[in-house]
């Protein structure tokens, strides 16, 4: 099936400072890729919508400053999150839909980056 | 807006008992309805889902029936087995959202 990956799968960063989470999709092209933040013992919320050749689509009360959104590829999106502070601090969830499915119903998602902001 | 709720957890069973995750949703127009397993150290994957109203989902030996007057999508398996531990997430797409929107996962773990 799919596969979606993510990179790094954790990393701990000093506060200020900013982190940039790859998603790729590894076998199949995505024009538009999701990320989802996770926090603890609650539920995936989509923070914003992610298109190849245009600007991000941003979820109500995400930062669009603070995160940056870039769709270089049909298999590459980045978010960065931009001077990184302990609230900042969760799980990144990254998706594309699977190939050939008209609308977003069926999802590939990747495995997750675990953010520490110290 | 769209919601779903579903069981807290964590659920411990078990194996070979009888599992039931609750899943209720709200929303606007006529959702599909879906569950999503989470194994550790994994991405999330689609387990099953239903498209309409009475429509049952199944996937090793998981089901699901899409109940419109009750607005539900509860999880079923006769019979659990240590390798079905991890989060299960209930989750609708639908009307205009294009997106899922989930449940907070309920955490699964079944002893031998």
């Amino acid at each position: 099936g799919a596969v979606v990956s993510q990179h790094p799968s954790r990393v701990i960063c000093k506060s200020g400072t900013s982190v940039k989470i790859e998603c790729r999709s590894l076998d199949f092209q995505a024009t538009t890729m999701f990320w989802y933040r996770q926090f603890p013992k609650k539920s995936l919320m989509l923070m914003a919508t992610s298109n190849e050749g245009s600007k991000a689509t941003y979820e109500q009360g995400v930062e669009k400053d603070k995160f940056l959104i870039n769709h270089a590829s049909l298999t590459l999106s980045t978010l960065t999150v931009t001077s990184a502070h302990p609230e900042d601090s969760s799980f990144y969830i990254c998706s594309a839909p699977s190939p050939g499915t008209s609308g977003m119903d069926t999802q590939y998602f990747g495995p997750g980056t675990r953010l520490t902001v110290l | 807006g769209n919601s779903v709720t579903q069981m807290e957890g964590p659920v411990t069973l078990s194996e070979e008992a009888f599992l039931t995750i609750n899943c209720t949703y709200t929303a606007t127009g006529y959702p599909s309805l879906f569950w999503y397993v989470q194994y550790p150290g994994e991405g999330l994957q689609l387990l099953l889902k239903a498209t309409k109203a009475d429509d049952k989902g199944s996937n090793k030996g998981f089901e699901a029936t899409y109940r419109k007057e009750t607005t539900s999508f509860h999880l079923e398996k006769g019979s659990v087995q240590v390798s079905d531990s991890a989060v299960y997430f209930c989750a609708l797409s639908g009307g205009s959202a294009r997106q899922l929107t989930f449940g907070s996962g309920t955490q699964l773990t079944v002893l031998p």
